[in-house]
Formats: C-alpha cells, structure tokens, sequence
C-alpha cells in the first residue's frame, strides 16, 4: 500500500539550514506536499511541488524532488526560533486520498 | 469565512458509548477526510469522501462510520468507543487537483477525544 517514510526528530543550530527528508512509496503521485504543525494547532500547508519538477523554492523554502529515486525533501534557510514545529510529509496516493508521513519534529538550538 | 469547523472540540467517553464528530465546511470543497493524530504516529487517515454520496476508506477504518449527503457536511461516528480510539480528530477538505488546483487541504482545529 502506500506509505510515506520521514525521519522523527532533527535538531538544528538558529541560522543554520535544516534540511528535512521524505520518501513515499506512490510513483503515480501528481502533487506531493509539506505540512507545518505548531504546537496545540492544526496542520498549514507550507509549500507543495507537482510531480514534473525537480525543485520549487519559495523565499527561505527550497523543495527538492527526486521521482526516480521517490524521495522529497525540504530545505529551510537561515533557521529562526518560529520553525520549531512539526513538518509533515504527503502525498496525493491512488483513488485521489492524501496519505501523510508521521512528522518530523524540528527542534532549534540557541 | 469560517473555513472548517469541527465540533466538539473535547469529548470525554466511556468505552461502549457512541458519538459523532460533526464537520462543516463552506468553501464548496469535493474532497473531505478524517484524520486521527497520535504520538510518533504522525497522521492517518480514517475515511475520506471525493463527493457527496461517495464515501472510501483510509488507512484505519475500522470502529468508524462516515456518511457525506451534502458538499458541507461530512459526520464521523463511533458507534461503540474503545480506550484504543483515544487520539485527536483531524477534519479537513480540500478542491480536488484534477481541475487545476493543487490540492491544498484546509484543516479543521481538531477534536481531542478520550475514551476511558
């Protein structure tokens, strides 16, 4: 079936760039997306990349797709106390449903 | 613009009872789901609807029943609660990607629910 893989925990030093890695196992998928998660609230989309690119960037976010190899990935720059979150990988799978990750928990270092 | 709206947003069960979980949304969105959250288990998703009348199952159906009659409304039922079923209940709606959106889903602010 489907199923999207993430690491559950990274910790990176404010100002780094934290880089957040995703696989999934759905070839067909068109869209494939990146979820933040604050504390106590529920999920926002932060940024999405469709199937025939291999990287979109949106001011400090940069998504990088590789489809042969079906891994996503997630690149914040220059990263602020106000990123500590939940990031949440997904994909649009078979018969249109949207299948999640389990999250990865960003944790920032002063 | 309420956007989604998931009621109530705490229930405390005990095991056997039933309930609902009531979710709306006014955008005109096809696509409508049940998320359930749980430590280190990320997101899984439990029934999700593409139209009205047309319901499907997720990844965790079982000891939940949805029903989809209109556009806004998409109803997630237990019909007999178990400790197991303790978790946060996500709602969320989205257009469908085929008619040039991009799937974006539009979340409810959760339900935490807790069965004893």
């Amino acid at each position: 079936g489907e199923d999207v893989e993430q690491s559950l925990f990274l910790s990176v030093r404010e100002g780094d760039s934290s880089v957040i890695n995703c696989t999934y196992t759905d070839s067909s998928s068109t869209y494939l997306y990146w979820y933040k998660q604050e504390p106590g609230a529920g999920l926002q989309l932060l940024t999405y990349i469709f199937s025939n690119m291999d990287m979109k960037q949106d001011q400090r976010l940069t998504v990088l797709l590789n489809k042969k190899d079906k891994h996503l990935s997630l690149r914040i720059a220059d990263t602020q106390t106000g990123d500590s979150a939940i990031y949440f990988c997904a994909e649009i799978a078979g018969d249109d449903k949207i299948i999640f990750g389990k999250g990865t928990r960003l944790h920032i270092l002063p | 613009n309420a956007g989604v709206t998931q009621t109530p947003k705490f229930q405390v069960l005990k095991t056997g009872q039933s309930m609902t979980l009531q979710c709306a949304q006014d955008m005109n969105h096809e696509y409508m789901s049940w998320y359930r959250q749980d430590p280190g288990m990320g997101l899984r998703l439990i029934h999700y609807s593409v139209g009205a009348g047309i319901t499907d199952q997720g990844e965790v159906p079982n000891g939940y029943n949805v029903s989809r009659s209109t556009t806004e409304d998409f109803p997630l039922r237990l019909l007999s609660a178990a400790p197991s079923q303790t978790s946060v209940y996500f709602c969320a709606s989205s257009y469908l990607p085929d008619r040039g959106y991009d799937g974006e889903l539009f979340f409810g602010e959760g339900s935490r629910l807790t069965v004893l």
